[in-house]
Order: structure tokens, then sequence, then C-alpha cells
């Protein structure tokens, strides 16, 4: 079946710097991709949509210019998280929409999420 | 506004002792209802998508239901290994699933 990998799986960075959170579509090629934050005993929350060749789409309340989105490939997209403060610490997760069989899944494959912590 | 929401938000089990999870929603247009099981620290994982009021699907222990308001996660004779997180989506065709804030399962020996 589809696979999405993400790394890293956990990062500590300092306040004040840049992450960059990768996700990747392994068995197939993903034209949408989404990030989603999730905080402890929280659900997901949709934080943008990527899509392939062009910008992002933001979800209300989610900045921009703080969580920069890069859909440059069609089996990559990146999430960094730029000038991070210990606010953002949290839980990241990507999904890739794979148009396989949708009366298995409907395409949602998820990644196995990144556990950022600021310091 | 979609909405999905479940309960109860956190369930305790002796093994064996079946019982339901609930998944309710307000979404426009919906056309595909998921449940996830998500481990601490993971992703969520795929269990299964119902399309229609009425539809049923069965994997192992669990069996997913789907009417035109809610839909209930059944679970018999549930094990340890069974003891997760289970969220429900609804995909209402705006190109993303809206989550529910999940039941954290835990099943005892």
């Amino acid at each position: 079946g589809a696979v999405v990998s993400q790394h890293p799986s956990r990062v500590i960075c300092k306040s004040g710097t840049s992450v960059k959170i990768e996700c990747r579509s392994l068995d197939f090629q993903a034209t949408t991709m989404f990030w989603y934050r999730q905080f402890p005993k929280q659900s997901l929350m949709l934080m943008a949509t990527s899509n392939e060749g062009s910008k992002a789409t933001y979800e209300q309340g989610v900045e921009k210019d703080k969580f920069l989105i890069n859909h440059a490939s069609l089996t990559l997209s990146t999430l960094t998280v730029t000038s991070a403060h210990p606010e953002d610490s949290s839980f990241y997760i990507c999904s890739a929409r794979d148009w396989g069989d949708p009366k298995t899944n409907y395409g949602y494959t998820f990644g196995s999420g990144t556990r950022l912590t600021v310091v | 506004e979609d909405q999905v929401t479940q309960s109860p938000e956190a369930l305790r089990l002796q093994e064996g002792e079946s019982s339901s999870l609930n998944c309710s929603y307000t979404v426009s247009g919906l056309r595909g209802l998921f449940w996830y099981r998500q481990d601490p620290g993971k992703g969520p994982e795929f269990l299964f998508t119902l399309y229609s009021a009425g539809e049923e699907k069965e994997k192992e222990r669990l069996k997913a239901t789907l009417t035109k308001k809610e839909s209930f996660l059944h679970i018999t004779a549930p094990k340890p290994e069974d003891s997760a997180t289970y969220l429900c989506a609804a995909y209402g065709g705006y190109n993303k699933l809206i989550f529910g804030a999940g039941t954290r399962l835990a099943v005892h020996p």
C-alpha cells in the first residue's frame, strides 16, 4: 500500500532557529499533501494544503511566514518552522493524497509524525 | 460549520469487555467517513472508510457502522493491544478531512 515517510521523527532546536520537516510519498506521486499539528490529547488540526508546483493554501489563523511550505516535486513536501519559539513545540504530521482505490482509503495516508521541541 | 464530535473522550475496558465508540458529524455533502487508529507518538493508521448510511465494515475485532448522523466503532472482545486513540474524520468535499478529538481506549488484562 501507499507509504508516506516523514523525517525527522524528533527534533529539538533552540528558540529563534528554523527547522525543516520532510514528507515523502515513497511509492506514489502526491499532487496534494497536507500538514497537521496535534497538541497532547487533542485531535489533528489542519494547517495547510500543499499542491505541487503552486503555493500552499493555509487554514485560517496559521501564519504563512512562520510555517513555510514547499511542494517542489510530486513526492516531496517540506514544512519549515521559521524563528521557532517554545509555543511552536508540537507534533506535526503530514498526509499525502494517493488516488488509488477509493474503496479502501479514499487516498489519505499519513506520515509517522515529527515531535518538535523548542527550548 | 462542519463538525465532528467523538465520545467518550476516554474509555477503560477489561480484556474481553466489548464496547462502542461514537462519532457524530455535521458535514455538508458527506463523501466519506474515516476511522483511524493512532498510537502514542505515531501518525494515524487507516482502519475503515464508510461512504453511505447503512454501510458496515469489519476488521478483526473492529466493526464500523454509519448512519446519516453518526458512526460507531464496535470493539468485540478487545485485547490490550487494541489500546490506542481512535480517530474519526469526515470528508465533505472541500478536499480535506475534518477530525474529531478522538477516543483514548485503554484495555486492561
